[in-house]
């Protein structure tokens, strides 16, 4: 079973706004804040959103962040090709002593 | 500018420990904690610990706990993860990546937002009789 649940997989076509959710616990999401990545095939994992909606420099406004009560979204609006990856979300749970949890990842296909 | 480059992929057998670095360049080693994060084939992000660069304290996943050790030597701006008895399981790659964090002043206490935001690239590691 996995800590954070996001959905396995979101495609939309070129220009399009697509959302991927994760949905957490009042030990992880409901009481800290998140961060997205973003995953190519046979890469390292590269910051998208982090504080819940904060984009470091260098991400294109195309990616925000929100978060209300134990779920959080990541929103990629005018898709474009290159998005296509995998794409996780990370919070740091308060229970089993402390730890950092990753969601299940989700795979984005652009149609 | 910021880089963390890690050493080369590994084979192991069953049993044996394994060593990775991870060196630092481009900002200050020793004011920044460094995480640990290993990706199994197809699998999810898993966290195995954390060091404080800069006074040594460590603080890993329960899961790893007697297994993982997670050094630094600031001389040489390197981090180091060691993982013992190893098994199957273990065939994963393993990144390092810098923690970063972000300070919101507040009327009554600050708030701290935490996070990592440079990765190494990985690193290899197959365990296999």
């Amino acid at each position: 079973q996995s800590v954070l649940t996001q959905p396995p997989s979101a495609s939309g076509t070129p220009g399009q706004r697509v959302t991927i959710s994760c949905s957490g616990s009042t030990s992880n999401i409901g009481g800290n804040s998140v961060n997205w990545y973003q995953q190519l095939p046979g890469a390292a994992p590269n910051l998208l959103i982090y504080a819940n909606d904060q984009r470091p420099s260098g991400v294109p406004d195309r990616f925000s962040g929100s978060k209300s009560g134990t779920s959080a979204s990541l929103a990629i609006s005018g898709l474009q090709s290159e998005d296509e990856a995998y794409y996780y979300c990370a919070v740091w749970d308060d229970s089993l002593n402390g730890l950092w949890v990753f969601g299940g990842g989700t795979k984005l296909t652009v149609l | 500018q910021v880089q963390l480059v890690q050493s080369g992929a590994e084979v192991k057998k069953p049993g044996a420990s394994v060593k990775v670095s991870c060196k630092a360049s481009g900002y200050t080693f020793s004011k920044y904690a460094m995480h640990w994060v290993r990706q199994a084939p197809g699998q999810r992000l898993e966290w195995m610990g954390w060091i404080n660069a800069g006074n040594d304290d460590t603080k890993y996943s329960q899961k790893f706990q007697g297994r993982v050790t997670i050094t630094r030597d600031t001389s040489a701006s390197t981090a180091y993860m060691e993982l013992s008895s190893l098994t199957s399981e273990d065939t994963a790659v393993y990144f390092c990546a810098r923690e970063d964090i972000l300070v919101v002043a507040a009327p009554v206490v600050d708030y701290h937002y935490y996070y990592m935001d440079v990765w190494g690239k990985g690193t290899a590691v197959t365990v296999s009789s």
